[in-house]
């Protein structure tokens, strides 16, 4: 089955600590995404990649950091410098080009920083 | 900057209710509108994509709308079940220099339909 697989569902940490959230696809898709949402907003972007070994900073990119080695791998690390880490983090997949696209999510990592 | 608001911000309605969920965007120079369900805890599931020639798209009991010159749209959903219990979030589309998209979503309307 093609997808976008995150894991781990749930994490915790202690504050002052990095964290890498991990985002597979098998869709063959160029571009990646990684969203925070916090409850009652809508998402908000924080880093995205057309191709590998580029990506570009989104709305929110301060206190994050992310690689593209691979095609299907964009993990994404939350690190001590990000404030407010707490939130419920989606990536997504979509082609790039064509008529027009359409973003595949995956289920999701909910972070709690305590 | 593009900005997307939703209206209401949540909805309870009974069973079998044909209902509107509204979507209005600021700039009108987008390249889709897509509608997307969020159950709790989970991610984001795609329910209809319209391009910007398109006025409307179908699927089932849901039609979405776009109407770029008053920048809104709506998704109408008939003969509600409680399995349509959700958060309803709509995104506006443009893209990037590169080809990929990027989204500008609302909160959402959270919906819940009562047996």
């Amino acid at each position: 089955d093609g997808g976008i697989t995150q894991s781990p569902k749930y994490l915790f940490r202690k504050e002052g600590q990095n964290v890498t959230l991990s985002c597979e696809q098998n869709l063959n898709h160029d571009a990646m995404y990684w969203y925070r949402q916090d409850p009652g907003q809508g998402l908000r972007l924080i880093y995205y990649s057309q191709i590998v070994n580029d990506f570009q900073k989104g709305d929110i990119a301060e206190g994050y950091s992310v690689s593209r080695e691979k095609k299907e791998s964009f993990p994404l690390t939350v690190t001590s410098a990000q404030k407010n880490p707490t939130a419920f983090y989606l990536c997504a997949s979509s082609r790039t080009g064509g008529n027009y696209y359409e973003q595949y999510f995956g289920p999701g990592t909910r972070l709690t920083v305590t | 900057k593009q900005e997307v608001t939703q209206i209401p911000a949540a909805l309870s309605v009974p069973e079998g209710e044909n209902l509107v969920l509204n979507c209005s965007f600021t700039d009108s120079a987008i390249y889709n509108l897509q509608w997307f369900r969020q159950d709790p805890g989970k991610g984001l599931t795609s329910l209809l994509l319209i391009q910007s020639s398109q006025r409307e798209q179908t699927s089932g009991r849901l039609n979405a709308s776009l109407d770029k010159s008053s920048g809104r749209s709506t998704l109408y959903i008939a003969a509600s079940q409680p399995g349509d219990s959700a958060t309803y979030l709509c995104a506006a589309s443009s893209t990037y220099q590169g080809g990929s998209e990027k989204l500008v979503f609302g909160k959402g309307t959270k919906l819940t339909v009562n047996p």
